[in-house]
C-alpha cells in the first residue's frame, strides 16, 4: 500500500516555465487536495478535490491549475512559473469523513523557481 | 488575524521532560482537531484527533481541548529525542467538509 505518492521530489525550474506536480493515491480516497508550505506560513490549501471531475479553489489558487479525472490522480500545473512559487508542495487525500481519518500526505516536491 | 495560531518556536527541552504545545483559534465552527508531526523533509503524519472538548491519551501523548477558551494543546511526557520534529495542529468544522485549517507549525528539539 503506497499511500500517497508524488512526483517528482525535487524540481527546479526557470521563470516562465510551466510544469505538472503528480500526485497519485491508492487508498479509494474521494477528497484530494494540494498545499504549499512556506516558513512562517504554514500548510495554505492550493486547491481541493471531492471526487473526480469536482475542484474548487483554496487560500491560494493564483498561478496553479488541477483536475481530477480519476479519483486516484490530482495533478498540479504551473502555468508560468514565478520565482513566488518556490516553495515546498504536499498533496494530501482523506475519506470525506477526514475528521475521523486525518489526512494522508505525500512525501513533497521541493521547487526551487529561478 | 490567522484563523489558528499556534507559537513556532523553536521550543528546546532535555530529554525526559514533559513537553507542551498549544493552539488558540478563533473560528467557533471547529468541531474536530488533530495534531500532526512532520519529521524534517517528511510529509506531515496524524498523531492524534479529537472530536469537540475533553482529553484524548494514546500512550505519552495527551490532546486537550477546551472549545470554551478556544485553546488546544498537546502533551508529550517522557519526551525523546525521536520526538524531535514540527508538530502543527489542524482544525476542522464538520464532518462532510474536508477542508482542514492548520497552524504555523512548531518546531520541538529534544535534547539527550
Amino acid at each position: 500500500n503506497a499511500g500517497v505518492t508524488q512526483t517528482p521530489k525535487f524540481q527546479v525550474l526557470k521563470t516562465g516555465q510551466s510544469m505538472t506536480l503528480q500526485c497519485a493515491q491508492d487508498m479509494n480516497h474521494e477528497y484530494m487536495s494540494w498545499y504549499r508550505q512556506d516558513p512562517g506560513m504554514g500548510l495554505r490549501l492550493i486547491h481541493y478535490s471531492v471526487g473526480a471531475g469536482i475542484t474548487d479553489q483554496g487560500e491560494v489558487p493564483n498561478g496553479y491549475n488541477v483536475s481530477r479525472s480519476t479519483t486516484e490522480d490530482f495533478p498540479l500545473r504551473l502555468l508560468s512559473a514565478a520565482p513566488s512559487q518556490t516553495s515546498v508542495y504536499f498533496c494530501a487525500s482523506s475519506y470525506r469523513t477526514s475528521g475521523l481519518y486525518g489526512y494522508t500526505f505525500g512525501s513533497g516536491t521541493r521547487l526551487t523557481v529561478v | 488575524q490567522k484563523e489558528v495560531e499556534q507559537d513556532p518556536g523553536p521550543l528546546s527541552v532535555p530529554e525526559g521532560a514533559i513537553v507542551s504545545l498549544n493552539c488558540t483559534y478563533s473560528n467557533s465552527a471547529f468541531q474536530y482537531f488533530m495534531w500532526y508531526r512532520q519529521y524534517s523533509r517528511k510529509g506531515p503524519e496524524l498523531l492524534m484527533y479529537t472530536y469537540s472538548s475533553g482529553n484524548k491519551e494514546d500512550g505519552r501523548f495527551t490532546a486537550q481541548v477546551d472549545k470554551s477558551s478556544k485553546y488546544i494543546s498537546l502533551f508529550i511526557r517522557d519526551s525523546q529525542p525521536s520526538d524531535s520534529a514540527t508538530y502543527l495542529c489542524a482544525m476542522g468544522a464538520n464532518f462532510g467538509n474536508e477542508k482542514l485549517t492548520f497552524g504555523t507549525g512548531t518546531r520541538l528539539t529534544i535534547i539527550p
